[in-house]
């Protein structure tokens, strides 16, 4: 199975500061054709998931433009440009490039 | 408005088997690739089966290979699982996901493997 590693693991972010996720996959995500499978998804306390970016980089609608996705091959990143109050929560990426799917351990974002 | 609604949750015997159903509305279920995704409380997330939009293609985790079948009624909006020999570590929350140019989660439905 694809192992996504994510890190930080926690991470304490100032009101309206920047903040970064990494994810790596042990193998890439880069689909016969070119296609890359990633995803990140947002969870709040009792909720369930709710996806943000597909395809490393599309914002799903209703997402806010300070979320943007990047990456390529087996390296990703989900940057928040300005962290607001509403982003708390654990935050994973997700490969569907390879079955079975597999996510990361998840990032909890705090505000500090 | 969109909305997936899981049902068949419930505390069963190790050993015990359960169908989880979930019903789709507000949206074009028929197009869409099918998903269970499990989640152990305040644990990660682990995709458990999927199905394509037709029933043509399915397939379960390795974990669950034996003791899973996926299924979909498209004219009921209908997606189904049927797990058995339940064991301890199947006990988690199991979500119904609708995934393609949007994806659509259900509130999920919690199994329980205990004695």
């Amino acid at each position: 199975d694809v192992v996504m590693t994510q890190s930080p693991l926690s991470l304490p972010v100032p009101l309206g500061q920047p903040a970064s996720i990494s994810c790596r996959s042990s193998q890439s995500l880069v689909r016969g054709g070119g296609g890359i499978y990633l995803s990140w998804l947002h969870q709040r306390a009792g909720q369930p998931p709710r996806r943000l970016i597909n395809d490393v980089s599309k914002r799903d609608s209703g997402v806010p433009d300070r979320f943007s996705g990047s990456g390529s091959d087996s390296n990703f990143t989900l940057t928040i440009s300005r962290v607001e109050a509403e982003d708390v929560g654990i935050y994973y990426c997700m490969q569907f490039t390879h079955w079975p799917h597999t996510f990361g351990q998840g990032t909890n974002l705090e505000i500090k | 408005e969109v909305q997936l609604v899981e049902s068949g949750g419930d505390l069963v015997q190790p050993g015990g088997s359960l169908r989880l159903s979930c019903v789709g509305s507000g949206f074009t279920f028929r197009v869409f690739w099918m998903n269970w995704v499990r989640q152990v409380p305040g644990k990660g997330l682990e995709w458990v089966a999927n199905i394509s939009p037709d029933g043509s293609m399915k397939r379960c985790v390795d974990s669950l290979r034996g003791r899973c079948s996926v299924s979909r009624d498209n004219a009921g909006n209908s997606l189904f699982l049927d797990l058995n020999t339940l064991r301890a570590e199947d006990t988690a929350i199991y979500y119904c996901l609708a995934w393609g140019a949007s994806a659509y989660w259900g509130q999920g439905t919690r199994v329980t493997v205990s004695s």
